[in-house]
């Protein structure tokens, strides 16, 4: 129980493009879901909490308008990098959990690379 | 100070040795605690959820100390199979989310 699915899991793009990511819970339903980014060799850095319904929570220094979130349905949130640069390259990775003291299940997270 | 802090690594360790790894947080009033692993360029999986009366799983053994606020993970008989880093998260009273530590890179080999 409790898997998370995200897609894509690799994505390359130009410069100035925009890139959606999905995350789905799959077998249950999520209220909340986490965005974390990952940069090589560093430990992962929360971005934002999702929020089904209502506006998402963002982390001190992440851009909203850059770093857009949508949790339309319980099941489902997604990230969308908009003008994406080289240095927005990184691995992304969704999270979810069936209750505030249950653990994460994360999805197998997207490695974006901007050209 | 960082909310989370763990042991910096790496750790590399022969086969069949036991490694153990601590780490500490500041938020007095944390409530739920995990070790998670994770592959190079993977995301994390959960390894153990870590309670109060300490559990054990196998070969990997967690333990919680609230007075001094840091948890622990064992390892015993290492596998080369456990090469990974590990990741503490706790997860902090009264905000919907965990925070990580940096990761503790342990390598086994043979």
């Amino acid at each position: 129980g409790a898997v998370v699915s995200q897609h894509p899991s690799r994505v390359i793009c130009k410069s100035g493009t925009s890139v959606k990511i999905e995350c789905r819970s799959l077998d249950f339903q999520a209220t909340t879901m986490f965005w974390y980014r990952q940069f090589p060799k560093q430990s992962l850095m929360l971005m934002a909490t999702s929020n089904e319904g209502s506006k998402a929570t963002y982390e001190q220094g992440v851009e909203k308008d850059k770093f857009l979130i949508n949790h339309a349905s319980l099941t489902l949130s997604t990230l969308t990098v908009t003008s994406a640069h080289p240095e927005d390259s990184s691995f992304y990775i969704c999270s979810a959990r069936l209750g505030p003291s249950s653990p994460l299940h994360f999805g197998n997270g997207t490695r974006l690379t901007v050209t | 100070r960082k909310e989370v802090e763990q042991d910096p690594g790496p750790f590399n360790v022969p086969e069949g040795a036991t490694v153990a790894f601590n780490c500490t947080y500041s938020n007095s009033a944390s409530q739920s605690f995990f070790w998670y692993r994770q592959d190079c360029r993977k995301e994390p999986k959960l390894l153990m959820s870590v309670y109060s009366s300490g559990n054990e799983d196998g070969r990997f053994t967690a333990q919680l100390n609230r007075a001094s606020q840091y948890i622990s993970l064992l390892i015993r008989d290492s596998k080369l199979s456990d090469s990974a880093t590990y990741l503490c998260v706790v997860n902090r009273k009264n905000n919907n989310d965990m925070r990580f530590g940096a990761g503790t890179r342990l390598t086994v080999k043979p």
